[in-house]
């Protein structure tokens, strides 16, 4: 079945790096992606990734994706307090119709001065 | 990226009336568009996905006649919640995705307080 799985919560020291790990089921994924949400906020699209990628980086954030373990992770450098939000991962299976897609249940990311 | 306008933001209203909630895509053309539902510390759960003129496709366990979902046209859909009752109160977000089907573009959420 469609299951995607991320810790519940996280918290590191402004400066620091974060990670952000997710798991999900569905080989066949052709996207997986991470979105922010500020409190009482819609999601801010972050970044994506193909399925026929490794890595990708943009500015602070690295995204990891092995396939073989079906693992996800989001690192965020040098972590800041406007960093503190929920991130969400997301997997896109080829079968939905229109792009549906599957969320984790969110990672609450607190960032301490 | 692309910006998807949600109104209102906020909205308390009467058990027993209706909640209109537009979501419009203001610089591209969202060929699809979905409704969720959010509950407090939780994911967003998929209601119903539209495409601009013809009927929404409704998720297992989602009333149609209770949310009322319009899209009639490629910047436009509107979610309304009909004879709202106190467990209606959620946060609701649309997301629109054009050319690029699986990328979403979210709104900024509508929280629907029913008294």
């Amino acid at each position: 079945g469609e299951d995607v799985e991320q810790s519940l919560f996280l918290s590191v020291r402004e400066g620091d790096s974060s990670v952000i790990n997710c798991t999900y089921t569905d080989s066949s994924s052709t996207y997986l992606y991470w979105y922010k949400q500020e409190p009482g906020a819609g999601l801010q699209l972050l970044t994506y990734i193909f399925s026929n990628m490794d890595m990708k980086q943009d500015q602070r954030l690295t995204v990891l994706l092995n396939k073989k373990d079906k693992h996800l992770s989001l690192r965020i450098a040098d972590t800041q307090t406007g960093d503190s939000a929920i991130y969400f991962c997301a997997e896109s299976p080829p079968y939905n119709q229109g792009g549906k897609l599957i969320f984790g249940q969110g990672t609450e990311l607190s960032v301490k001065p | 990226g692309a910006v998807v306008s949600q109104h209102p933001s906020w909205v308390i209203c009467k058990s027993g009336t209706s909640v209109k909630i537009e979501c419009r895509s203001l610089d591209f053309q969202a060929t699809t568009m979905f409704w969720y539902r959010q509950f407090p510390k939780q994911s967003l759960m998929l209601m119903a996905t539209s495409n601009e003129g013809s009927k929404a496709t409704y998720e297992q366990g989602v009333e149609k006649d209770k949310f009322l979902i319009n899209h009639a046209s490629l910047t436009l859909s509107t979610l309304t919640v009909t004879s709202a009752h106190p467990e209606d109160s959620s946060f609701y977000i649309c997301s629109g995705s054009g050319v690029t089907k699986n990328i979403q573009y979210f709104g900024a959420g509508t929280r629907l307080s029913v008294l």
